[in-house]
């Protein structure tokens, strides 16, 4: 494949609406990640896939993000009732295992008015 | 608590000319540092990471256990070295998130 894809690349909704965002990994990576990047700020870890491992969940902001991982291919990441703080830019990575360089997708960016 | 610390939110040099980006970090156990990198318009990617202790694109960095530090050096400035730097650090173990500093802006003119 072609590297790791994202979609969609662009999102805008409205407040309290939910929002489904997709992670297609490279074929064979084992590790996937989630980070959330907010205008003028760093990458906030959000939560990470480790093959049939349980997730660790430990960055996601509150009980309304929530994530999703079919075996070692796609993410979902879902954010219910949207806010606007909920606004920035959405990375998915992922790789060979824990300890391999880490792949990034483009992003998803989302905006919620 | 971990933590990776960017002091500069944005460096500008003249090309040609030293540079070092800063990063600390806080963690109590053996970590790995890295460094990614976004070009204008790019993805988010490697650029090296402490235990390969090699220089890719003139670049290099140091873990200094001491001082807690993983500064990354290059001594000839480029203008393609323009982007986006992020100290990154992994707990190793069996802990997978890796954790990232807010990123300092190159700026390398002409």
């Amino acid at each position: 494949g072609a590297g790791v894809s994202q979609s969609p690349s662009n999102k805008v909704t409205e407040k309290g609406k939910d929002v489904e965002l997709r992670c297609d990994p490279i074929s064979g990576h084992t590790a996937l990640y989630w980070y959330r990047q907010r205008l003028g700020q760093g990458l906030e870890f959000l939560i990470y896939f480790q093959g049939n491992s349980a997730p660790d969940k430990s960055g996601l902001p509150s009980d309304r993000f929530s994530a999703e991982r079919t075996g070692e291919s796609v993410s979902t990441l879902t954010i219910q009732r949207t806010q606007q703080e909920d606004s920035a830019v959405y990375l998915c990575a992922s790789s060979l295992s824990r300890d391999e360089k880490l792949f990034f997708g483009s992003g998803t960016q989302l905006s919620v008015l | 608590a971990q933590r990776v610390t960017q002091p500069e939110k944005l460096l500008s040099v003249f090309k040609g000319a030293p540079v070092e980006l800063k990063c600390n970090y806080s963690y109590s156990g053996s970590p790995e540092l890295f460094w990614y990198v976004q070009y204008s318009r790019q993805r988010l990617q490697l650029l090296l990471r402490h235990i390969s202790r090699e220089s890719i694109k003139g670049f290099t960095a140091d873990l200094n256990k001491g001082e807690t530090s993983f500064h990354l050096k290059k001594p000839f400035a480029q203008e393609e070295d323009s982007a986006m730097y992020y100290c990154a650090l992994s707990e190793g173990g069996s802990q997978g998130n890796l954790i990232f500093g807010k990123g300092t802006k190159l700026s390398v003119k002409p």
